[in-house]
């Protein structure tokens, strides 16, 4: 059974601060990838990784970075956290196959 | 521009009818076709999916159509139970771009007793 865990399930931080969102995939999964969630516009992806060190941009990767020093773990950033990326963030991880596994998500609020 | 789009934003039905989720898209290269269901708080689950060489899969009470010329998937639910009610989300993905996937908007459904 797939589990892909992230570091919080609720967060709350202040404009300019910098943000870490952790991600762990326990299945020796290739990719994983950032997503955020907002009403209307689905699943929009942020940036992926297909393998340790290896990263690519989303569609809106602007304001973001990512980290993936280890194959297990995949860690968003937010540099300096703004208003509009209050959001949900979604993290996933997939085999070479198509289906992705998805965490249970983290709420954040940039106030 | 969204490629895939779920036109209906929410949908109501009286428990054990038929739900019908509608997903639309312009990306003539998408081959591959998911349905996600997602409860609140909690990360979307995989539920179903379908290749293009295929028109019709099925599993359970979940069956998803695809009409490549009209370039439409719909995803059925039958009977529809109070469980079913959450938010789902159509995706697709091409051969040639690895293991993206293009997520719709999403439909909240809503099954009544």
């Amino acid at each position: 059974d797939v589990k892909v865990t992230q570091s919080s399930r609720y967060l709350v931080k202040r404009t300019g601060e910098k943000v870490f969102l952790e991600c762990v995939q326990d299945m020796d999964h290739e990719n994983m990838f950032w997503y955020r969630q907002d009403p209307g516009l689905g699943l929009r992806l942020i940036y992926f990784s297909y393998d340790v060190k290896m990263k690519e941009k989303g569609d809106i990767p602007e304001g973001y970075s990512v980290s993936r020093e280890k194959k297990e773990r995949f860690s968003l950033i937010l540099e300096s956290a703004s208003t509009n990326q209050t959001s949900m963030y979604l993290c996933a991880s997939s085999p070479p196959v198509r289906e992705q596994y998805f965490g249970p998500g983290t709420r954040l609020t940039v106030t | 521009d969204q490629q895939v789009k779920q036109n209906s934003p929410s949908l109501s039905v009286q428990e054990g009818r038929i739900s019908i989720l509608n997903c639309d898209y312009t990306n003539s290269m998408f081959d591959y076709f998911l349905w996600y269901k997602k409860y609140p708080a909690e990360g979307p689950t995989f539920l179903i999916s379908i290749s293009s060489i295929k028109d019709k899969n099925e599993d359970g009470r979940f069956t998803v159509f695809l009409n490549k010329s009209a370039k439409h998937l719909s995803l059925h639910i039958v009977p529809s139970q109070p469980g079913d009610s959450a938010v789902y989300f159509c995706a697709a993905s091409e051969s040639n771009a690895g293991n993206m996937l293009t997520f719709g908007g999403g439909t909240r459904l809503m099954v009544k007793p």
